[in-house]
């Protein structure tokens, strides 16, 4: 079964740091590039960034909202990513989801399965 | 950043209707278009990679065409099940864009 489980959310003060997991199952995860998508309450998706995969380089590449102040990281012997958010502001507060690219060549690049979210509140 | 204006915003439809949503692209993006579902409470589900190509297991009443800067997804017979929110996303450029998504409704 095909399982993507972000945790980690929660409540923290502005300019606090917190650390997302999604844990991936059913799907062969070091070959592929994983990224992460967030969605404030009652709004639009937004991507926050993307990591290759070690085979593909491991470069991450973030949204210019979050750029300096993420980092994401994978471990593949625990078929885990990693959102760590520092320096976190209220606009931050949404629904994080964690997200697997099965291709990015030829024309498309796409997020094909997706987690259930973990939900980030940043409040004082 | 590139910008994606999707069109209408809402639309008010009713089962059997064919709907037509648009994506715009701030600049060109080739190909490099995806259209994702999501219903209330729930993960988004990609319907549509490389701007036509029908994501397995997904109905072929949805379909996607466009290329460089304008887009569509076109839902031929509506469903009651399709009543949901739509998005595009680019993925020509860093930093990847999704569009403001358009809700479809009775």
């Amino acid at each position: 079964e095909v399982q993507l489980v972000e945790s980690g959310g929660g409540l923290v003060k502005p300019g606090g740091s917190l650390k997302l997991s999604c844990v991936v199952s059913g799907l062969p995860f070091s070959p592929a590039w994983m990224s992460w998508v967030r969605q404030a309450p009652g709004k639009g998706l937004e991507w926050v960034g993307r990591m290759k995969s070690k085979g593909g380089g491991g470069t991450t590449d973030y949204a210019t909202a979050v750029k300096g102040r993420f980092i994401i990281s994978r471990d593949d012997s625990q078929n885990t990513l990693y959102l760590l958010m520092n320096s976190l502001q209220i606009e931050d507060t949404a629904l994080y989801y964690c997200a697997w690219i099965p291709k990015c060549s030829d024309g498309a690049c796409y997020l094909d399965r997706w987690g259930q979210g973990t939900l980030v509140t940043v409040s004082p | 950043d590139i910008q994606m204006t999707q069109s209408p915003s809402s639309v008010s439809a009713s089962v059997g209707d064919r709907v037509t949503i648009t994506c715009r692209a701030s600049q060109g993006i080739s190909t490099w278009l995806a259209w994702y579902q999501q219903k209330p409470g729930k993960a988004p589900k990609v319907l549509i990679y490389g701007a036509s190509n029908l994501q397995s297991g997904v109905p072929s009443r949805f379909s996607g065409s466009g290329s460089g800067t304008d887009f569509t997804l076109t839902i031929s017979s509506l469903q009651p099940e399709d009543f949901a929110t739509y998005y595009c996303q680019q993925a020509n450029s860093l930093p990847w864009t999704f569009g403001q998504g358009t809700k479809v409704e009775f």
